[in-house]
C-alpha cells in the first residue's frame, strides 16, 4: 500500500539547518510529486512547496530564499533542507504524495534558541 | 496567492444533527484542463490530514456518504448529514489548483 514516512531531528537549533527525509513505498517518484506541508503547535496548515514526478520544484515565495527539495528515485527518498532556521519554523512536518490522498505521519520538529 | 476564507472557526454539535462549512476562494478555482481542484481535509485529533473529498465533490474511498461537497468557481460547502462522534477535529479546505496551493483556516468541530 502507498506509505509515506518522514525522518529527521527533532530539536535543531537556531540559524542552523533542518533537514529531513520523506521515504515513500507502494508508489513511484517518477509518477508522483512528493509536496511538503508544515503545522505551527496549535496552529493551520502551511504548504511549503513540490518536486514534481519530472523532478522540477516549485517554493512558497515565503521560504524560497531558504528551502529547497531534492530526490532520490533510487532509493524512493524525498529531501527537504531548510537554513537558518528561527523558533517560528517549529513545527510538524508533514510529506504528502502531491495528489493529496496519502500523506505522513508527520516529523515534530522543535528549534531552539 | 490565493486566500481561501474558511467559515466557521468553530462548531459545536450534537450526534446526529448535520452542518456545514463554507470556504471561499480570492480568484476562481476553475484550472485550464477546466477541473476544478478543491479538497476537502479531515485532521482528527493527533492525526495527520486526512483528504475526504477532491474536485469539490468526489468522495475518497471509505469516506461515508454523510460527507458530502458542493459549489463552483470561489465559493464551496462541506455538509456532514447525521454527525458521528468520530467525525470531530479540525477541517480544512485546500485549493490545488493556483501554485502555491493555499488550505483555509480551519473549522474545528466538537461533539456536544
Amino acid at each position: 500500500q502507498v506509505q509515506l514516512k518522514e525522518s529527521g531531528p527533532v530539536l535543531v537549533q537556531a540559524s542552523e539547518t533542518l533537514s529531513l527525509t520523506c521515504t515513500v513505498s507502494g508508489f513511484s517518484l517518477t509518477n508522483y510529486g512528493v509536496i511538503w506541508v508544515r503545522q505551527p503547535p496549535g496552529k493551520g496548515l502551511e504548504w511549503m512547496g513540490i518536486i514534481w514526478r519530472n523532478g522540477n520544484t516549485d517554493y512558497n515565495s515565503a521560504l524560497k530564499s531558504r528551502l529547497s527539495i531534492n530526490r532520490d528515485t533510487s532509493k524512493s527518498q524525498v529531501f527537504l533542507k531548510m537554513n537558518s532556521l528561527q523558533t517560528d519554523d517549529t513545527a510538524i512536518y508533514y510529506c504528502t504524495r502531491h495528489t493529496l490522498d496519502a500523506w505522513g505521519q508527520g516529523a515534530s520538529v522543535t528549534v531552539s534558541s | 496567492d490565493v486566500v481561501m476564507t474558511q467559515t466557521p472557526p468553530s462548531l459545536s454539535v450534537a450526534i446526529g444533527q448535520s452542518v456545514s462549512i463554507s470556504c471561499k476562494s480570492s480568484q476562481s478555482l476553475v484550472a485550464s484542463d477546466k477541473n476544478t481542484y478543491l479538497n476537502w481535509l479531515l485532521q482528527s485529533p493527533g492525526r495527520s490530514p486526512k483528504r475526504l473529498i477532491y474536485q469539490v465533490s468526489k468522495l475518497d474511498s471509505g469516506v461515508p456518504d454523510r460527507f458530502s461537497g458542493s459549489g463552483s468557481e470561489k465559493d464551496f460547502t462541506l455538509k456532514i448529514s447525521r454527525v458521528e462522534a468520530e467525525d470531530l477535529g479540525v477541517y480544512y479546505c485546500l485549493q490545488g489548483t493556483h501554485l502555491p496551493l493555499t488550505f483555509g483556516s480551519g473549522t474545528k468541530l466538537e461533539i456536544k
